[in-house]
């Protein structure tokens, strides 16, 4: 079955405890990014990547690292963690560029305390 | 970053009457995507639009996208429970980032 893979699911942690939120595809897609999403702001894109070794920042990208070191993962690290950082977090992959519908994953529902 | 407002950001309606939201930009939209999240769930591809002018229809959802493309609404005829979610419009510009509107919640009452 073609999906988007995050784990884990929920996770609660504790400020400055590094952490990686993983994200996998089996759809072959090049495009990969995350979103974090916090009530009355939407989705917001965090980074994005186009291949391989390829990544930018998207619209938020502050205390977030990204890493594609191959083609199906896109991990998440939040090196140092801080509570403004608790939010829904979504890895969503396409084919290709800005024409492709975007698969998500299930979230990660994240809390900082 | 670029900015899509979409409005509104609640709505409540009774099974059976219409529903729309609207999503705005104040520059023009390269295309423009829309997807529903069910609540609980992740969002799911609904469809694109790209031409200026262009609608696009699914059953009871009618897509439109402005004749500038600065703006473009999604309206569902005769609501059903299976409706309720959050819709949320999507532009995605030539740099490959996409702009998500703030999302209209959706709740149908039986």
């Amino acid at each position: 079955e073609a999906q988007v893979t995050q784990n884990p699911r929920y996770l609660i942690t504790v400020t400055g405890k590094k952490l990686t939120v993983t994200c996998s595809q089996n759809m072959n897609h090049e495009y990969m990014s995350w979103y974090r999403q916090d009530p009355g702001l939407g989705l917001r894109q965090i980074y994005y990547s186009m291949n391989v070794e390829v990544t930018d920042k998207g619209d938020v990208p502050e205390g977030y690292k990204v890493s594609r070191k191959e083609k199906r993962n896109f991990p998440l690290i939040l090196e140092s963690p801080s509570p403004n950082q608790t939010s829904l977090y979504f890895c969503a992959s396409s084919f290709g560029r800005t024409n492709s519908p975007l698969h998500f994953g299930n979230g990660t529902r994240l809390t900082v305390t | 970053g670029q900015q899509v407002m979409q409005i509104p950001q609640y709505q409540h309606v009774q099974e059976g009457e219409d529903f729309t939201t609207y999503c705005n930009s104040s520059t023009t939209l390269s295309n423009i995507q829309w997807y529903k999240q069910r609540p609980g769930g992740h969002p799911v591809f609904l469809i694109q639009l790209v031409k200026s002018g262009e609608v696009k229809k699914q059953k009871r959802l009618t897509f439109q996208f402005g004749e500038a493309k600065k703006n473009s609404s999604l309206h569902i005829t005769a609501t059903q429970t299976t409706d309720v979610g959050t819709y949320f419009c999507a532009d995605s510009n030539t740099g490959n980032q996409f702009y998500f509107g703030t999302g209209t919640s959706l709740t149908v009452i039986p």
